[in-house]
């Protein structure tokens, strides 16, 4: 099993609402990260998981909650976004040990804000 | 700072022919580098990579070729086919993988 999965697909949400994206992936990878992916940009980093704790954050602004509630989910809780935060979120795992240059990608989830 | 740059949006290239996309980069320090392909609609798919002590890395028809004192990568695709179609990612990162750095990508398009 190579995949990483997301849930939902797809995602409308008001500016008022609380959310979650879900990621799971189940390679044994111990590192997992959550990216953001404006049209037609390269995916921006906003967070690291490493071995389940939080390695990197990138200034994300704290509407964005990060859960890792054990090595193979990853969670991403939204609350009061913004239209701006509308886009593709991608989550992605590496394997550790030697090899966590190799990210493998889920299919995102589309969220749009409104 | 874009530290990892695509200089070339879009690459039409024959069916059959090669295709060849460009990667630069700035930090030195950077340890491994990674190609990405990615559909519409999907995440980026890992293509191949190579690490910075090498200077080729192949895996069937891609080839990754690295020259660390130009700091220029670049990723051979022989023979293209129509389904090599997609947006390519080049990526960088430090011996740690936490950190990494697209580029804005280069989309491919092969003509039948």
């Amino acid at each position: 099993d190579t995949e990483v999965t997301q849930t939902p697909k797809h995602l409308v949400m008001g500016m008022t609402n609380k959310k979650s994206l879900k990621c799971e992936q189940h390679m044994g990878h111990r590192a997992m990260y959550w990216y953001k992916q404006k049209a037609k940009k390269p995916p921006e980093l906003m967070f690291v998981y490493s071995y389940e704790k939080l390695s990197i954050n990138e200034s994300v602004p704290s509407r964005f909650s990060p859960e890792c509630p054990n090595s193979s989910l990853l969670n991403l809780h939204l609350h009061a976004l913004q239209p701006e935060d509308s886009a593709l979120y991608l989550c992605a795992s590496s394997p550790g040990q030697g090899r966590t240059y190799e990210q493998y990608f889920g299919p995102g989830t589309r969220l749009t804000v409104t | 700072d874009q530290q990892v740059k695509q200089n070339s949006p879009s690459l039409s290239v024959q069916e059959g022919r090669i295709s060849i996309l460009n990667c630069d980069y700035t930090n030195s320090m950077f340890d491994y580098f990674l190609w990405y392909k990615k559909y519409p609609a999907e995440g980026p798919t890992f293509l191949i990579s190579i690490s910075s002590i090498k200077d080729k890395n192949e895996d069937g028809r891609f080839t990754v070729f690295l020259n660390k004192s130009a700091k220029h990568l670049s990723l051979h695709i022989v023979p293209s086919q129509p389904g090599d179609s997609a947006v390519y990612f080049c990526a960088a990162t430090g011996n740690t993988g936490n950190q990494f750095y697209f580029g804005t990508g280069t989309s491919l398009t092969v003509i039948p």
